[in-house]
């Protein structure tokens, strides 16, 4: 079984479009991300998930939009896309642990295979 | 703020030589520290990890222990092979935090 799973796995599309990738974890994690790898192998978070809410948004254009449904479900909606968007953008899931005074706690994270965007 | 370095690859060996990736991490608290590492075309997926100081984390064949005094996290294995060939990432995550920070990756590439 799959645990992080993503579509497409490629995505080759004109500058301007509009596009989206989803993302699906079945590990019961509570928490996700959005993460982009250039082609040098640099890997930089985008956007995090917690039950739902966006709990980190580094700096990423207004054009990058994510969606999260359930806790299950993180999507990545790129509007206007343009040449330099072009990257593999991957999916992870970790599972917090509440510790004292509320605070959670994240480790493992568990990737998806990637959705290479190409854009022309 | 909180970073990892690493060595610059890549790094090329021949099949049964010895492996050393450096790793580097600068801080707040106590972070936990992990190896992760990409084989072609795919997502990165955790090779190892260590929780606190002097842990040594391990994984088919790979070792790595926690120094805080140097604030280190060397990645080692003591006979790579040719399906080790990978791209390797160290990475980090403060204690009571959601956000790891992960070095630049170094592609590893040996030979028969």
């Amino acid at each position: 079984d799959t645990a992080v799973s993503q579509t497409p796995k490629y995505l080759v599309t004109q500058m301007g479009n509009d596009k989206s990738i989803k993302c699906e974890q079945n590990l019961g994690h509570d928490t996700m991300y959005w993460y982009k790898q250039d082609s040098k192998k640099f890997l930089k978070i985008m956007f995090s998930y917690n039950n739902k809410e966006l709990i980190i948004n580094e700096t990423v254009p207004n054009r990058f939009s994510p969606k999260s449904p359930d806790k299950a479900h993180l999507n990545l909606h790129i509007n206007s896309l343009e040449l330099g968007d072009s990257a593999v953008y991957f999916c992870a899931s970790s599972q917090g642990e509440l510790l004292a005074g509320g605070l959670q706690y994240q480790e493992t994270q568990y990737f998806g295979p990637g959705t290479r965007l190409l854009v022309l | 703020g909180n970073s990892v370095t690493q060595m610059e690859g890549p790094v090329t060996l021949s099949e049964e030589a010895f492996l050393t990736i450096n790793c580097t991490y600068t801080a707040t608290g106590y972070p936990s520290l992990f190896w992760y590492v990409q084989y072609p075309g795919e997502g990165l997926q955790l090779l190892l990890k260590a929780t606190k100081a002097d842990d040594k984390g391990s994984n088919k064949g790979f070792e790595a222990t926690y120094r805080k005094e140097t604030t280190s996290f060397h990645l080692e294995k003591g006979s790579v092979q040719v399906s080790d060939s990978a791209v390797y990432f160290c990475a980090l995550v403060p204690g009571g935090s959601y956000i790891p920070t992960f070095g630049r990756g170094t592609s590893l590439i040996v030979h028969p």
